[in-house]
């Protein structure tokens, strides 16, 4: 049972535009969320959190929203650059303890 | 770079080899972990060393022991590997409990014959 999915396997943006990403999970004990990025060949980098107290955070041109009544989160990219094309995969951890439950990924594509 | 090293980054062998990965990181986390990711799916967690003590055996097969020797170090050991634990293996670490991201590394490609 998925407690994280992400639901769309890619995504192709033109370069400039907005890439938003959609995340949605199934456990309430969730209150950490993250976004990393992964190149191939590399190990997943850490973008961006968000704690369940908050509905946004922002951070330059990556913005991380949580919407806790829908189990919703998004991560928007904006301008989208072509170094940004990746695997990003959403992620959370519930209350305490070490454990991080990853969703399948999405592949973005930024085009020139 | 990454500031957690993972050796080697390939890895060859057969089903009756007995090899080790090793994860190094000296940032001073204090929980380290593991996880197996097939292609084109999410990292899966195997195991949590939180203050060099194992805390989470995600139920993973003996096949597979890990070690931590001090704070800074992470080992797996592997013998009698099957087909089907050809995979990515990454290495992570963590300040601390709590609301921290993970740092990993750049994984180790293994391969089963």
């Amino acid at each position: 049972d998925q407690q994280v999915k992400q639901n769309s396997p890619s995504l192709s943006v033109q370069e400039g535009r907005i890439s938003i990403l959609n995340c949605d999970y199934t456990n309430s004990m969730f209150d950490y969320f993250l976004w990393y990025k992964k190149y191939p060949a590399e190990g997943p980098t850490f973008l961006i959190s968000i704690s369940s107290i908050k509905d946004k955070n922002e951070d330059g041109r990556f913005t991380v929203f949580l919407n806790k009544s829908a189990k919703h989160l998004s991560l928007h990219i904006v301008p989208s650059q072509p170094g940004d094309s990746a695997v990003y995969f959403c992620a959370a951890s519930p209350t305490g303890g070490f454990k991080t439950i990853f969703g399948a990924g999405t592949r973005l594509f930024v085009k020139a | 770079d990454t500031e957690v090293t993972q050796t080697p980054k390939h890895l060859v062998m057969g089903m009756t080899n007995k090899k080790s990965l090793k994860c190094e990181q000296h940032m001073g986390h204090r929980a380290m972990y593991w996880y197996k990711q097939k292609a084109k799916k999410p990292p899966e967690l195997m195991f949590v060393y939180s203050y060099e003590k194992l805390s989470i055996n995600e139920s993973v097969p003996s096949r597979f022991s890990p070690e931590c020797p001090n704070s800074s170090l992470l080992n797996l050991h592997l013998h009698a590997l099957q087909p089907e634990d050809s995979a990515l293996y990454l290495c992570a670490s963590k300040a601390r409990e709590g609301l921290e991201p993970q740092h990993f590394g750049d994984g180790t490609r293994l391969s089963i014959l």
